[in-house]
């Protein structure tokens, strides 16, 4: 239990479909990610939200729309997605430095959402 | 960041201790040294991280050469559970890894055998 939960673990959806990956952490952060995790290769970046605003798109196809509505909840909204964006989903936080505290700089990643495009 | 370089896989027996190199040749000063494992089908996870001392906490321990090129992590007695993927990532900062600029390379893949 890392206090980053992904849902669903497991999505298949074809390519017309409109779905939407959710992520939730209770960890306090204020930070958080999508990482893209493809067979055989590293993890990817995709997305980076820093106190709500996104401070990162990692030259991502627009038919990967993520969504932060506050600092507990991330979502990345899929649309006309092609068979090779099958892959692994990872949602992370951390707290951002500068504020108050001491904090490691560390990544809490979620389980995953395995996403099968047919 | 400088890009690191590991063992693509390590086999080690149950209760020995496992160490994992990483080649960090070109770190620069500010550069941070963490590790983070993979288990099959779970997301990263944190081990520990250094900058130039020696570090260790509940899961491993962390040397650094007093150059700074290059580093191991010690699992003191592997288990069957620590079978993973681990990855050395530097990292400008040590808040750095906040940044979402973690790049993960390929790792090694640590196997414990019975």
């Amino acid at each position: 239990e890392t206090g980053v939960t992904q849902t669903p673990r497991h999505l298949v959806m074809g390519m017309t479909n409109k779905k939407s990956l959710k992520c939730e952490q209770h960890l306090g952060h204020n930070a958080m990610y999508w990482y893209k995790q493809s067979a055989k290769k590293p993890l990817e970046l995709m997305f980076v939200y820093n106190f709500k605003e996104q401070t990162e798109n990692n030259s991502v196809p627009s038919r990967f729309s993520p969504e932060c509505p506050n600092s507990s909840h991330l979502f990345l909204h899929l649309h006309t997605l092609q068979p090779e964006d099958s892959a692994l989903y990872l949602c992370a936080s951390s707290q951002v430095p500068g504020l108050a505290g001491v904090n490691t700089g560390e990544l809490f990643f979620g389980e995953g959402s395995r996403l099968t495009v047919l | 960041d400088a890009k690191t370089t590991q063992p693509p896989s390590m086999d080690c027996a149950e209760g020995r201790a496992a160490n994992l190199p990483c080649n960090h040749s070109t770190i620069s000063g500010n550069e941070y040294v963490y590790w983070y494992r993979q288990i099959h089908s779970q997301g990263p996870q944190y081990i520990i991280h250094g900058l130039k001392n020696n570090e260790t906490n509940e899961m491993a321990s962390l040397i650094i050469t007093e150059d700074r090129k290059s580093s191991t992590l010690i699992l003191p007695h592997a288990t069957l559970r620590d079978t993973a993927v681990y990855y050395c990532i530097v990292v400008w900062g040590e808040g750095g890894g906040s940044q979402g600029n973690l790049i993960f390379g390929k790792g090694t893949k640590l196997s414990v055998k019975p």
